[in-house]
């Protein structure tokens, strides 16, 4: 089944505390995207990756790291969180040649909270 | 730069009622239209999506959109809604070019369906 999948759903943590959200995708997709869920904000991207060892930022990416070694995952990174960055994350990925082909999948999403 | 208005914060329908979600977008060019659906705890879902030819798509669960170029919208609709069809929606707008797939989300309308 094709489908991207978000570790973990749910976190609770402290300021300061390194964490790694991780996002694997099954369908050999060139294009990945993390986009982060604000209440009366709609979704606003992250960082996105357009092919293994290529990322770039996107709206927001202040706080936020990411990485693209392998093809499948793109992980997220916030290296000393802070309880703005307390949000619904959803990871997504797309071929990657252009949005006529496929629309984005995304994941199940994962709920932070930062204390 | 793209942007997208969902005017509707919260709108609540009758079971069996007819539905309508307005959707205006801002782009320089033809846009990359899309729908997507979020019940509670869940992902997005895509409802339909267009890209160019014919201005009514159909997509997914019996909804059904119209592309007015003239008016910048993208509204969904629902001839008969079922009380599953609660969730929250959100309209989105991408590049018609390769590049960074950013998806442009609006704020989102939730739907509330009542017997």
């Amino acid at each position: 089944e094709a489908q991207v999948t978000q570790n973990p759903r749910y976190l609770i943590t402290v300021t300061g505390k390194k964490l790694t959200v991780t996002c694997s995708q099954n369908m050999n997709h060139e294009y990945m995207s993390w986009y982060r869920q604000d209440p009366g904000l709609g979704l606003r991207q992250i960082y996105y990756s357009m092919n293994v060892e290529v990322t770039d930022k996107g709206d927001v990416p202040e706080g936020y790291k990411v990485s693209r070694k392998e093809k499948r995952n793109f992980p997220l990174i916030l290296e000393s969180p802070s309880p703005n960055q307390t949000s619904l994350y959803f990871c997504a990925s797309s071929p990657g040649t252009g949005l006529s082909n496929q629309p984005q999948h995304f994941g199940d999403g994962t709920r932070l909270s930062i204390l | 730069a793209q942007s997208v208005t969902q005017p509707d914060i919260h709108i609540t329908v009758s079971e069996g009622a007819s539905l309508e979600l307005r959707c205006n977008y801002s782009y320089g060019a033809t846009p990359y239209l899309f729908w997507y659906v979020q019940s509670p705890g869940q992902g997005l879902q895509l409802l339909l999506k267009y890209f160019s030819g014919d201005t009514l798509v159909q997509g997914i669960k019996g909804f059904e959109a119209e592309f007015k170029r003239s008016q910048s919208s993208f509204n969904l609709r629902k001839p008969s809604v079922h009380w599953s069809d609660a969730a929250e929606y959100f309209c989105a707008v991408g590049p018609s070019n390769f590049g960074n797939e950013k998806l442009t989300f609006g704020t989102g309308t939730r739907l509330t369906i009542i017997p």
